[in-house]
């Protein structure tokens, strides 16, 4: 299994919902990320887990909650998003730091719009 | 910080004919890794080629090659025999070890093959 599986596929809600996006993955691998990103421009890292430990926060509002449950499991729960926030959020995973194949394999995203 | 720098927002190939993708980055590291993804309007993103810039050859995948000039800090791609499913956006990615394979990116490439 070579796939990073995201859910759901698309997503609205308005300011005041509380939303989850999912990602799964059963490669392995013990590194796994969220981006966000916006039409036509390059994907804007979020977060990284690394042994299901958060390693990397890049700023982002608080409003934007990961979570990783298990080696293969990755959340993002969403809670009083902006309009501003809607784009399509991906999902990655890979082998840890120092390996040499430490490639992102990247899920198909979630389309999120935010009303 | 690193940086990535693709030149060329737009450009379209003729079918069968091979075009030729520019990229280049700025680092004060001498080990990194190089990577083309290409993502098609249905939006996953997809490994193309990786690059170990230890490696003075150039890796070449089916189609793709890439052009590796270290000293000019430069990564282009080499798209040959262009089918109409190359279509897709291309982001040129640098990657420093041993820093949460954090991936930077460069602004993307949109890449249009006509019939």
């Amino acid at each position: 299994d070579t796939e990073v599986t995201q859910t759901p596929k698309h997503l609205v809600m308005g300011m005041t919902n509380k939303k989850s996006l999912k990602c799964e993955q059963h490669m392995g691998h013990r590194a796994m990320y969220w981006y966000k990103q916006k039409a036509k421009k390059p994907p804007e890292l979020m977060f990284v887990y690394s042994y299901e430990k958060l390693s990397i926060n890049e700023s982002v509002p608080s409003r934007f909650s990961p979570e990783c449950p298990n080696s293969s499991l990755l959340n993002l729960h969403l809670h009083a998003l902006q309009p501003e926030d809607s784009a399509l959020y991906l999902c990655a995973s890979s082998h840890p730091t120092g390996l040499s194949y430490n490639e992102q394999f990247f899920g198909p995203g979630t389309r999120l719009t935010v009303l | 910080a690193q940086t990535v720098t693709q030149s060329q927002p737009e450009m379209s190939v003729q079918e069968a004919e091979t075009v030729t993708l520019s990229c280049t980055y700025d680092t004060s590291e001498n080990n990194y890794y190089l990577f083309w993804y290409k993502q098609p309007p249905s939006r996953q993103m997809i490994l193309v080629i990786r690059q170990e810039a230890y490696k003075q050859q150039n890796a070449t995948e089916n189609r793709f090659s890439v052009n590796f000039q270290k000293a000019a800090k430069s990564f282009s791609l080499k798209i040959s025999d262009s089918q109409l499913g190359d279509t897709a956006m291309y982001f040129c990615a640098f990657m420093r070890p041993n820093a949460g394979n954090m991936l930077t990116f460069g602004g993307g490439t949109r890449l249009m093959v006509k019939p």
